[in-house]
């Protein structure tokens, strides 16, 4: 079955360093997502991509989608202690209806 | 105050046990869904419903049932097959036409006795 793999599966920073999850998919994906889950709570919608090669930023955070749409990158710059939390991606295959498949998650600790 | 609610928050398991955990939404969504996290590791999806009366099974659906009655209610029922159930259960749902953003509930700590 499809499978979502994320790396690295843990990243300790010091606040102010930045820092990359990368996301890849063994097939095709229609589009990609990325959630946060703060530890103790559920994960919470960032953003969804949707176009080959497409970029989006939202503040500190840079996503990308690979040309192929298999993989997939955030890039936080100057982490902060807020930026504590698990970092998913979800992926739909294409013609798989409704269906998400999360990544592993990369967990990130920022320190001061 | 819209959102999707699960409850309890905690639920004990004794052996040979079932328990029903409940999610409710009221976003509206057609489309409902249950994920398995277990401690440092992912979501992995155990059923989901796109209508009303019909679901699928997910990725784990071995000693996991659940009903789709109405609309806004997807309960999600962990039988005595469930031979590791201690977990954290995730209830989600997505709208068809918003590009499948899910929206996750609070969740239910689930434990063996």
């Amino acid at each position: 079955g499809q499978q979502v793999m994320q790396i690295p599966q843990y990243q300790h920073v010091q606040e102010g360093e930045d820092f990359t999850t990368y996301c890849n998919s063994s097939t095709t994906l229609s589009n990609i997502q990325w959630y946060k889950q703060r530890p103790g709570g559920h994960p919470v919608f960032l953003i969804q991509l949707v176009k080959s090669g497409e970029v989006k930023k939202q503040k500190r955070l840079t996503f990308q989608f690979g040309e192929a749409k298999k993989n997939s990158s955030l890039h936080i710059t100057a982490t902060q202690t807020t930026d504590v939390g698990t970092y998913f991606c979800a992926g739909t295959v294409t013609g798989g209806g409704n269906k998400l498949t999360f990544g592993t998650g990369t967990q990130l600790k920022v320190e001061l | 105050d819209g959102g999707i609610t699960q409850s309890p928050k905690y639920l004990f398991r004794k052996e040979g046990q079932n328990v029903t955990l409940s999610c409710e939404q009221n976003l509206n969504h057609d489309a409902m869904y249950w994920y398995r996290q277990d401690p440092g590791q992912g979501l992995r999806l155990i059923y989901y419903s796109q209508i009303v009366n019909d679901f699928q099974k997910g990725d784990i659906a071995e000693g996991y049932s659940v009903s789709r009655e109405k609309k806004e209610s997807f309960p999600l029922t962990v039988t005595s097959a469930q031979k590791n159930p201690t977990a954290f259960y995730l209830c989600a749902s997505s709208n068809r036409g918003g590009g499948n953003i899910q929206y996750f509930g609070a969740g239910t700590r689930l434990s063996v006795l």
